[in-house]
């Protein structure tokens, strides 16, 4: 039973274009979201968070958007570059828990 | 910037023997936890662990396997007896609680490779 979903497993996008993220989660104990990104032989890297009493959440080229009555979140980069090339996590945890469930990945190629 | 370290970066072992991996976390950190991530799947929770203690453990964290802080400053996972099934990377990671105003995100180490052959 997956509880967080990242139903898109590549994804590819120009240089300097938008990439969007997708996201899905079935928990609705679930009010706690991260984004991670990992490289090959790397352990994932923390990018940004959402907590469930905002709709949205941004740090630089990243913003993050949560939509609870959907139970889906995404992750749009803006402008996307090559170095963002990686695989990102969603990962979402419960109002007492402090593990975080992860979703699948996808894997993010920005090309030059 | 201060990191979670883990050793070794890469075991590799035979069936049926034990393996300890190792991490340090960040050092004011109150809650460890280990994942893995079995080539070419997802990240999987193990355990988590606060106040000397587990917290949570997943249905994969069985009998074979245990955690330990045995000091200030060290936090392992001891797998009893090796199975190939248990080749994955294995990463330790550390937060704060989120009560503490942070974001409580999770840190993770560069991971430990585990070979069951």
């Amino acid at each position: 039973d997956q509880q967080v979903k990242q139903n898109s497993p590549s994804l590819s996008v120009q240089e300097g274009r938008i990439s969007i993220l997708n996201c899905d989660y079935t928990n609705s104990m679930f009010d706690y979201f991260l984004w991670y990104k990992k490289y090959p032989a790397e352990g994932p890297t923390f990018l940004i968070s959402i907590s469930s009493i905002k709709d949205k959440n941004e740090d630089g080229r990243f913003t993050v958007f949560l939509n609870k009555s959907a139970k889906h979140l995404s992750l749009h980069i803006v402008p996307s570059q090559p170095g963002d090339s990686a695989v990102y996590f969603c990962a979402a945890s419960g109002a007492r828990g402090q593990n975080f469930v992860f979703g699948p990945g996808t894997r993010l190629s920005v090309l030059p | 910037e201060p990191e979670v370290t883990q050793t070794p970066s890469h075991q590799v072992t035979q069936m049926g023997q034990e393996v300890i991996l190792r991490c340090v976390p960040i050092s004011n950190h109150l809650y460890f936890y280990w994942y893995r991530q079995i080539l070419g799947q997802k990240v999987e929770f193990l355990v988590s662990f606060y106040n000397n203690e587990i917290s949570e453990k997943s249905e994969i964290f069985d009998d074979q396997f245990s955690v330990e802080r045995p000091d200030g400053s060290n936090f392992t996972l001891k797998i009893r007896s090796t199975k190939l099934e248990d080749s994955a990377m294995y990463f330790c990671a550390s937060s704060e609680p989120r009560d503490r105003g942070t974001t409580g995100e999770l840190f993770f180490g560069e991971g430990s490779r585990l070979t069951v052959l």
